[in-house]
């Protein structure tokens, strides 16, 4: 079973911080994404890798950065938290083309305070 | 426009019947097609994929219909455990980034 970790399920922090969210996967996909999750707005595309240390922005990348150092793990950082990025953040990887299904992480609730 | 759009419902219906819902997408070049579900406060997880030829599980069919560029997926015999949201993913060839429609809400009653 393909699975998707995430470092925490919730997480409070306050404005200003500099937040790091973990995201570990154990099928040797090439492609992690991260995605924020807000009512009515859908899933939206912060930022994606293709391969290690290689990065795309997407539709939403201001506040945000991404490292992956190894295959396996791709993080998100918001540099300075602030509290219109209280969200769902969701990970997720895929198998090299978009032909393939994601898998997707649990999820990290934020709320910045 | 929107590459991929879904009534947001939310559908409310009762147990024991049948229900469809459409996604309709705006880039002809698209190659790949598929169904998530996603139940409240979880993760989006794949329901099934959308073949030319149509694709039937169980009690779930997903059609495609590239000429008026939408799919869709019906859902016979209602049960509670099928209220979720399902999203709708269309990749475009070469692409690595799948766009998602924003979900339908299905509401089963008893």
């Amino acid at each position: 079973d393909v699975k998707v970790t995430q470092s925490s399920r919730y997480l409070v922090k306050r404005t200003g911080e500099k937040v790091f969210l973990e995201c570990v996967q154990d099928m040797d996909h090439e492609n992690m994404f991260w995605y924020r999750q807000d009512p009515g707005l859908g899933l939206r595309l912060i930022y994606f890798s293709y391969d290690v240390k290689m990065k795309e922005k997407g539709d939403i990348p201001e506040g945000y950065s991404v490292s992956r150092e190894k295959k396996e793990r791709f993080s998100l950082i918001l540099e300075s938290a602030s509290t219109n990025q209280t969200s769902m953040y969701l990970c997720a990887s895929s198998l090299i083309t978009g032909e393939y299904e994601q898998y997707f992480g649990p999820g990290t609730r934020l709320t910045v305070t | 426009r929107k590459e991929v759009e879904q009534d947001p419902g939310p559908f409310n219906v009762p147990e024991g019947a049948t229900v469809a819902f459409n996604c309709t997408y705006s880039n002809s070049a698209s190659q790949s097609f598929f169904w998530y579900r996603q139940d409240c406060r979880k993760e989006p997880k794949l329901l099934m994929s959308v073949y030319s030829s149509g694709n039937e599980d169980g009690r779930f069919t997903a059609q495609l219909n590239r000429a008026s560029q939408y799919i869709s997926l019906l859902i016979r015999d209602s049960k509670l455990s099928d209220s979720a949201t399902y999203l709708c993913v269309v990749n475009n060839g070469g692409s690595y980034i799948p766009t998602f429609g924003r979900g339908t809400s299905l509401i089963v009653h008893p």
